[in-house]
């Protein structure tokens, strides 16, 4: 079975400033997805951005990119330029393929506080 | 826009009762999903349907069951609430099968047993 872990329950970082959150995952498959998810408070979860496995090139979507390491089965979001609206619960999921649909399986989450 | 509402933000029950939570999306999307999320333990998967009803069990079905009778409708069941089962419930909805594919999220609804 899958499984995801972020070990940072919570990180702080001061706006304009760059942070990176950790994941890493463990997986028997060859080929899946990962993702972070964004919850702002008491807002709808949103996607952040995804990284397939047999891409080599890290995903970048503007201000957000990863540093995935699939050997280390390692993904981490960098955030650059923090802004106050970066502030939200983070959470890091691997895709796995499945007969039906797309299963995803989420590490516990990273709590981001941005500083003015 | 896209688009995936949640019957309800709150809601207390009882022990013991019946209760449902609705999910409606209107993107068109086959697979429908319900996850608990609970501090600490991140969003865990409940149940799923890929299709008009069609359902597989998730991680944690245990205490719960599911509807789907229309493609844009997906229920949650709670057949008989326990304390337990007090946690913040969210519906997600996503197009086809490929792993790929983005969930998008309900608000959510905040469940509370007594």
């Amino acid at each position: 079975a899958q499984t995801v872990t972020q070990s940072q329950p919570e990180m702080s970082v001061q706006e304009a400033e760059t942070v990176t959150l950790s994941c890493t995952y463990d997986t028997s498959e060859s080929d899946y997805y990962l993702f972070w998810y964004k919850q702002p408070p008491s807002r709808q979860m949103i996607l952040v951005i995804r990284q397939e496995a047999y891409k080599q090139q890290n995903a970048t979507e503007n201000r957000f990119s990863v540093n995935f390491q699939k050997a280390a089965k390692s993904f981490s979001l960098k955030i650059s330029d923090s802004q106050l609206g970066d502030a939200a619960m983070y959470f890091c999921a691997h895709g796995g393929h499945m007969e039906y649909g797309n299963k995803l399986v989420f590490g516990a989450g990273t709590i981001l506080r941005v500083k003015s | 826009d896209v688009k995936v509402t949640q019957s309800s933000r709150y809601l207390v029950k009882r022990t013991g009762e019946k209760v449902f939570l609705e999910c409606v999306q209107d993107m068109d999307h086959e697979n429908m999903f319900w996850y608990r999320q609970d501090p600490g333990l991140g969003l865990r998967l409940i149940y799923f349907s890929y299709d008009v009803k069609m359902k597989e069990k998730g991680d944690i079905p245990e205490g719960y069951s599911v509807s789907r009778e229309k493609k844009e409708r997906f229920s949650l069941i709670l057949e008989s609430a326990s304390t337990n089962q007090t946690s913040m419930y969210l519906c997600a909805s996503s197009l086809g099968s490929g792993s790929y594919n983005e969930q998008f999220f309900g608000p959510g609804t905040r469940l509370t047993v007594l």
